[in-house]
């Protein structure tokens, strides 16, 4: 079974801070992604890679970055973390074989923002 | 652009019944595909099913059902004889090529199913 591991399932941070989510991937995916998801809006899309070093922003990126330094942990960095950032995190991976792989998820991470 | 409406926001019943879950989605894509996943209280989304466009035989698997009619571009999904372990917020999601490979999704709002006793 895939297994997406997500560094912490709760996290509490202050404003101005720079914040890391840590998101690892056990199956040799290409690709993985950053989501956020709030009540009402489902999941949207902040940023995903498609190989090592490779990024491409998603729907929302503004106040995020992302690093992929091995093809299987995908950061998500927010520079400078402000209260609208307060958010649950999920990640997940897709083999690079056409549209019809689902996304494995990781538990995701529940973060607050003070 | 890509967009999956899930109109209902949240549905409860009691257990045993059968519940629908509605997805319309829009695509200028000939080649595309729908996904549904689950999301317990625990947070993980579980892959459900897939289906793929030029596919529009219904499917069954236990008490779960999937109702694929690209004429009405809809994706609805029944659970029969409904169980409180049903209980979680259900996510329609249609998928769009990558060229690097790889698909991205787009998620609907999410449907909150609520199985009392």
């Amino acid at each position: 079974d895939v297994k997406v591991t997500q560094s912490s399932r709760y996290l509490v941070k202050r404003t101005g801070e720079k914040v890391f989510l840590e998101c690892v991937q056990d199956m040799d995916h290409e690709n993985m992604f950053w989501y956020r998801q709030d009540p009402g809006l489902g999941l949207r899309l902040i940023y995903f890679s498609y190989d090592v070093k490779m990024k491409e922003k998603g729907d929302i990126p503004e106040g995020y970055s992302v690093s992929r330094e091995k093809k299987e942990r995908f950061s998500l960095i927010l520079e400078s973390a402000s209260t609208n950032q307060t958010s649950m995190y999920l990640c997940a991976s897709t083999p690079k074989q056409g549209m019809r792989q689902p996304q494995h998820f990781g538990d995701g991470t529940r973060l607050s923002i003070l | 652009a890509q967009k999956v409406t899930q109109a209902q926001t949240e549905i409860s019943v009691v257990e045993k019944e059968d519940v629908t879950l509605d997805c319309v989605y829009e695509t200028r894509d000939t080649t595309y595909y729908l996904f549904w996943y689950k999301q317990p209280p625990s947070g993980e989304l579980v892959f459900l099913i897939r289906r793929n466009s030029f596919d529009e035989q219904n499917e069954i698997s236990g008490r779960y059902s999937w109702n694929f009619q690209k004429s009405t571009s809809s994706f609805n999904f029944t659970i029969t004889a409904s169980q409180v372990v049903d209980s979680a917020v259900y996510f329609c999601a249609l998928s769009e090529y990558l060229t690097g490979g790889g698909n991205k999704l787009t998620f609907g709002t999410g449907t909150q199913l609520k199985v009392e006793l």
